[in-house]
């Protein structure tokens, strides 16, 4: 595998399911991100976490709940979502020192919320 | 804060003619600049970046994009596009210094046909 992975690549889930989102970096970046991209809406960053540290947390819904157990992978747990949570979730990956600061991103998981 | 201004949502264009996808940023410090594109059901993918030096930054796909720092502008240009240059095309602001969170533009879709 190379670059950034998700998966899965779609999910349907109901309002009552609980399922996590998986993410995979193999560039040797220090920082993860975990953004939410809906129709007709900007980028919406909703996770940092640098150093395996949460430094950014933009005031989304406690139904969402990231955890970084090292530097090359990123979870994204969902519980009681809501039909607006649909979307498709991008997760990307950065070196937070040097380098020339640009973010890798992985392919999404297309989430649709019944 | 930073900001990232797309004025145009959609650019229609035939194929092999010019196209140029304005983006202008407001930032009350230096920053990077960066431009993405989307093709459907995939991820961001970078084409080009500014960090400094070269006002003029050369990118994939025969993209390339010129820094102007007193109009506060980044636009992307391309001399003759191609059916497959169909995407969306999001235009990115970092601060230079500490964490460099990315703000994103609402993206500029491309439709090129022939």
């Amino acid at each position: 595998e190379t670059g950034v992975t998700q998966t899965p690549r779609h999910l349907v889930m109901g309002m009552t399911n609980k399922k996590s989102l998986k993410c995979e970096q193999h560039l040797g970046h220090n920082a993860m991100y975990w953004y939410k991209q809906s129709a007709k809406k900007p980028l919406e960053l909703m996770f940092v976490y640098s150093l395996e540290e949460r430094v950014e947390n933009n005031s989304v819904p406690s139904r969402f709940s990231p955890e970084c157990p090292n530097s090359s992978h990123l979870f994204l747990h969902l519980h009681t979502l809501q039909p607006e949570d649909s979307a498709l979730y991008l997760c990307a990956s950065s070196q937070v020192t040097g380098g020339s600061r640009e973010q890798y991103f992985g392919p999404g998981t297309r989430l649709t919320v019944t | 804060a930073q900001s990232v201004t797309q004025l145009d949502s959609q650019v229609p264009v035939f194929e092999e003619a010019p196209v140029e996808l304005r983006c202008n940023y407001s930032s009350s410090v230096s920053v990077y600049l960066f431009w993405y594109v989307q093709y459907p059901n995939q991820g961001l993918q970078l084409l080009l970046k500014y960090l400094s030096g070269s006002t003029l930054v050369k990118g994939i796909n025969g993209f390339e994009a010129e820094f102007n720092k007193s109009q506060t502008s980044f636009h992307l240009r391309k001399p003759s596009v191609h059916i497959s240059d169909t995407a969306e095309y999001f235009c990115a602001v970092s601060m230079n210094t500490g964490f460099q969170k990315l703000v994103f533009g609402t993206g500029t879709r491309l439709l090129v046909s022939p």
